[in-house]
């Protein structure tokens, strides 16, 4: 079974310009989240899309956006790039949403590592 | 609000030393899932164990174990006979049932590093 393929590895991009990073989740997985680690701030929650639907949202400006297609593959963007949006951006896909027995573990891909200069 | 701390930033064993990692977690959430989760140098956060609130029921697999203990909200994780290839950051995460959705909060990770 494929695992959390995300794409590209790398992407290097100057200040001001914006970046559209994809996230395919493992097969019949239909939550995706997105976190962004960087050295200084640890491992902080994006958002989180289930069925197409934001569902939920971390503390990030609106430069962070995100969406999810009918086949549970998830896009991330951030416009405006700024030299602190340099990070490691991981994208984890689960299989259930909501609470109780069903919950499973989020499945992470190896991530897109972001530079900006 | 939810947190997890890791204490220990970094910690350097030698070969075959056990070692343990500390996690101290907060919520106020009578029902809610831990986990810690193994990130090597190539990025991955690999998924290591989820264990539930109201099953405090220890747990061992193979040279790793798990110390869940609700009265002083930790859930530490220990390596027996700790190999070079356990070299690695290591997180411990905590998510809640309320906000129904998968959010993970992280801690700030722990940095092991077993020399030969």
């Amino acid at each position: 079974k494929a695992g959390v393929t995300q794409t590209p590895r790398y992407l290097i991009k100057t200040r001001g310009q914006q970046v559209t990073l994809s996230c395919s989740p493992i097969s019949g997985h239909r939550s995706v989240s997105w976190y962004q680690q960087t050295p200084g701030q640890g491992l902080q929650f994006l958002f989180e899309y289930f069925s197409e639907t934001q569902r939920n949202k971390g503390n990030f400006p609106g430069r962070f956006s995100g969406r999810q297609f009918s086949n549970s593959r998830s896009e991330m963007n951030v416009s405006t790039l700024e030299l602190g949006d340099s990070a490691l951006y991981l994208c984890a896909s689960s299989l259930a949403w909501t609470g109780g027995a069903a919950h499973t573990e989020a499945f992470f891909g190896q991530g897109t590592r972001l530079t900006v200069v | 609000a939810q947190k997890v701390t890791q204490a220990q930033t970094e910690i350097s064993v030698v070969e075959k030393e056990d070692v343990t990692l500390d996690c101290v977690y907060e919520t106020r959430d009578t029902t809610y899932y831990l986990f810690w989760y193994k990130q090597p140098p190539s990025g991955e956060l690999v998924f290591l164990i989820r264990r539930n609130s109201f099953d405090e029921q220890n747990e061992i697999s193979g040279r790793y174990s798990w110390n869940f203990q609700k009265s002083t909200s930790s859930f530490n994780f220990t390596i027996t006979a700790s190999q070079v290839v356990d070299s690695a950051v290591y997180f411990c995460a905590l998510r809640d049932d309320n906000n129904a959705g998968n959010m993970l909060t992280f801690g700030g990770g722990t940095r092991l590093m077993v020399k030969p």
